[in-house]
């Protein structure tokens, strides 16, 4: 079965560090674009961050220089390890994969994890 | 960076109507890169429509999406008791960032 489990979230005082982890089982993330989408208390949903097979990365004006999206490929996970954190990244942060059509990258998420809450509070 | 914005905010109808959401682009959207997501309380979100008008897999052809350039819509043909639920667009653009709109909620009427 294809799937996402994150981990690592949890209560934590503004300016300090958290790493979420996100182990996928039935497919390969290396192989796969796969992406952190957080959303707020009650609000919508917000790109984080993307990591291509190539190993290529891209951020969200609001985590660039804080954020940094990572893989091990022995461990078959994905992880975001967040620095300087503040009080606007309280969210649920889910973890996603990146779909691919007849090879070619749909840019659209088709299977998503269940998410891990942060909170950033002191 | 574009911004999506999605009307109207909440939608208000009863099972087996008709329901009409719209997404609207600031700047022009590759029709490839547009999907749309449904999202229930508690719940991660899930793929609907891809490439503007692509289902995912499993998804009933009660869902259809349409539009291009900066305007795209998704259709619930007859709504489901469990399509009552919040739905967002979400886009791909030259920047190779992703933005997802700010959602539309149908709701019971």
């Amino acid at each position: 079965e294809v799937q996402l489990v994150e981990s690592g979230g949890g209560l934590v005082q503004p300016g300090g560090s958290l790493r979420l982890s996100c182990a996928a089982s039935g497919f390969t993330v290396s192989s796969n674009y796969m992406s952190w989408v957080r959303q707020a208390p009650g609000k919508g949903l917000e790109w984080v961050s993307v990591i291509y097979s190539g190993g290529s990365t891209y951020y969200a004006d609001s985590v660039k220089g804080r954020f940094t999206i990572s893989r091990d490929n022995s461990k078959n996970t994905l992880y975001l390890q967040m620095n300087s954190l503040r009080a606007e990244d309280t969210a649920v942060y889910y973890c996603a994969r990146g779909g691919v059509v007849l090879r070619y990258p749909t840019k659209a998420f088709d299977i998503w994890g269940q998410g891990t809450m942060v909170t950033v509070s002191s | 960076e574009i911004v999506l914005t999605q009307s109207p905010g909440t939608l208000s109808l009863s099972p087996g109507e008709r329901a009409t959401l719209s997404c609207r682009a600031s700047q022009s959207v590759s029709s490839s890169y547009l999907a749309w997501y449904q999202q229930k309380p508690g719940q991660a979100p899930r793929l609907l429509i891809y490439g503007a008008s692509s289902r995912a897999t499993g998804i009933p052809d009660r869902f259809s999406g349409s539009g291009s350039g900066t305007d795209f819509t998704l259709t619930i043909s007859r709504l489901e008791p469990e399509d009552f639920a919040v739905y967002y667009c979400q886009q791909y653009g030259s920047s190779r960032l992703f933005t997802f709109g700010p959602g539309t909620k149908v709701d019971i009427k």
